[in-house]
């Protein structure tokens, strides 16, 4: 089984919709990273949880860590085309050196 | 503000071609990184860096791979004999320890 899950694999909103995006660990997280990938294009760094029951936000995107520090959320509220891209998360299971990706979540917002 | 500039952004090559892809991290870095991404899948770790010798390495890393750190800004990943499924983006990261890995934005390598 996959170490790190995305779901859903893809998504498609209506602009101004709220969305969630999830990633689930077969095993706990040292800390977890989300990104914004543009297609053919590198990671924009979003955010960085290491607590269990983290939560932080950047504008619109909140981002969290259960207590048990094996599933986050990313919830984006009030979307815009600006939001579309594809979003990654990356576990670090050991203290920093290197980081597994899950498969990713492509957002596409309709105008 | 300081990001982690990859070169070339594409590369095109001949299958048993030797090919170096060249990074230069954040100044202040002390880690290094280099992951891959063939197209439609995961981005996947090959090897890390530090005090000038390799801390972890994946499998996909095997002697056909190499990365040094030439002088005190440039850091290079060397694949010696390219194969066809090598055919993917190719990323730098850098940080300065147990904090965000920052990535370039990549290098795409085609093995003809």
């Amino acid at each position: 089984s996959q170490e790190l899950e995305q779901s859903p694999q893809s998504l498609i909103v209506q602009e101004g919709k709220n969305l969630t995006i999830n990633c689930t660990s077969s095993k706990t997280l040292y800390g977890l990273y989300w990104y914004k990938q543009k297609y053919g294009e590198g990671l924009i760094f979003l955010m960085m949880l290491q607590k269990g029951g983290e939560e932080k936000s950047h504008e619109k995107i909140t981002a969290k860590l259960d207590e048990k520090k094996q599933q986050s959320s990313l919830h984006i509220t009030a979307s815009q085309p600006s939001h579309a891209g594809i979003y990654l998360c990356g576990a670090d299971y050991n203290a920093g050196n290197m980081l597994t990706f899950g498969g990713g979540t492509r957002l596409m917002v309709k105008p | 503000e300081p990001e982690v500039t990859q070169t070339p952004s594409h590369q095109v090559t001949q299958m048993g071609q030797e090919v170096i892809l060249h990074c230069v991290p954040i100044s202040n870095h002390l880690y290094f990184y280099w992951y891959r991404q063939i197209l439609g899948q995961k981005v996947e770790f090959l090897v890390s860096f530090y005090n000038n010798e390799i801390s972890e390495k994946s499998e996909i890393f095997d002697d056909q791979f190499s990365v040094e750190r030439p002088d005190g800004s440039n850091f290079t990943l060397k694949i010696r004999s390219t194969k066809l499924e090598d055919s993917a983006m190719y990323f730098c990261a850098s940080n300065r320890g147990l904090e965000t890995q920052y990535f370039g934005p990549g290098t795409r390598l085609l093995v003809l």
